[in-house]
C-alpha cells in the first residue's frame, strides 16, 4: 500500500527559527493536506494542495506540492510557543483509494521561548 | 457549526470489558472515518463509512472490532472484549461530498487496565 515518510521525527528549535519538514512517497498522489495536532486534541486542517508545484501559504505557513506529486513541504517561519504540536501530512492517492488518506507518521515540534 | 462530536473524551476499562465509543459528524457530511493513534504506530485507518455504509474496514484490526452507523449523525466503535493492547486515542473524522479535506474529532483516549 502508499507508505508516507515524514521528517525529521522530532525538532527542538528556539522561538523565532524557521522550520522545515517534508513528505516523500514512493507513489503518487493527487492531494497533500497538513494538519497540526495539539496536545489532548484531534488533527486540525492547516493547508490543502491539490495541484502539482501548488505553492499556498496560511500566514506563517507555507506549504507546496512537489512537481513529482510524491513529496510535499511545510515550513513555518519565525516559529512561536504555540507552534508546539505534532504536524502530519497526509495525501490522497488516485483512483479508487481516493477516497481515504494516507498519513505521515508525525513531526514532533517543540519550540523554546 | 460544532465540529465532529465524540464521547466519551476519556474511558478507563478493565480488560475484557465491552467498550463503546460514540461519534457525531458534522452535520451534512456524508463520509464517516475511525481512526487509532498510538505512539508505536501513528495514525491508522479502522473503517470508513460513506452514506452509512462501510466501505472499507480492512484496517479493522480483530473480530473484537466493530463499527455501525445507523444514521447519518451518529456512529459507534465497539470493543468487545476489550484488550490492554487496545489502549489508544479512536479519532472520529467526517468529510463532506466532492470534498478531500477531513475533520477530526477531539478524540477518546482508551486505557484498558
Amino acid at each position: 500500500g502508499q507508505q508516507l515518510n515524514q521528517s525529521p521525527q522530532s525538532m527542538f528549535i528556539q522561538e523565532g527559527e524557521d522550520v522545515s519538514m517534508n513528505c516523500t512517497s514512493s507513489s503518487i498522489f493527487n492531494t497533500w493536506l497538513w494538519y497540526k495536532q495539539d496536545p489532548g486534541e484531534g488533527p486540525v486542517l492547516l493547508i490543502a494542495l491539490y495541484k502539482a508545484g501548488e505553492l499556498t501559504s496560511n500566514g506563517r505557513l507555507t506549504a507546496q506540492f512537489g512537481i513529482t506529486r510524491k513529496d510535499s513541504f511545510l515550513n513555518i517561519s519565525a516559529s512561536i510557543p504555540s507552534d508546539v504540536g505534532i504536524y502530519f501530512c497526509a495525501g490522497r492517492g488516485p483512483g479508487g483509494a481516493g477516497n481515504m488518506l494516507t498519513f505521515g507518521g508525525g513531526t514532533r515540534l517543540m519550540v523554546k521561548p | 457549526d460544532a465540529g465532529v462530536i465524540q464521547s466519551p473524551r476519556h474511558e478507563v476499562t478493565e480488560m475484557g470489558q465491552e467498550v463503546t465509543l460514540r461519534c457525531k459528524p458534522i452535520s451534512g457530511h456524508n463520509s464517516l472515518f475511525w481512526y487509532r493513534q498510538t505512539m508505536m504506530r501513528g495514525l491508522e485507518l479502522l473503517i470508513y463509512f460513506n452514506n452509512n455504509v462501510p466501505i472499507d474496514d480492512s484496517g479493522m484490526p480483530e473480530d473484537r472490532f466493530s463499527a455501525k452507523m445507523p444514521n447519518a449523525s451518529f456512529s459507534t466503535l465497539k470493543i468487545q472484549p476489550s484488550e490492554p493492547r487496545d489502549s489508544a486515542v479512536y479519532f472520529c473524522a467526517s468529510r463532506s461530498t466532492g470534498d478531500y479535506e477531513q475533520f477530526f474529532g477531539p478524540g477518546t483516549r482508551l486505557t484498558v487496565l
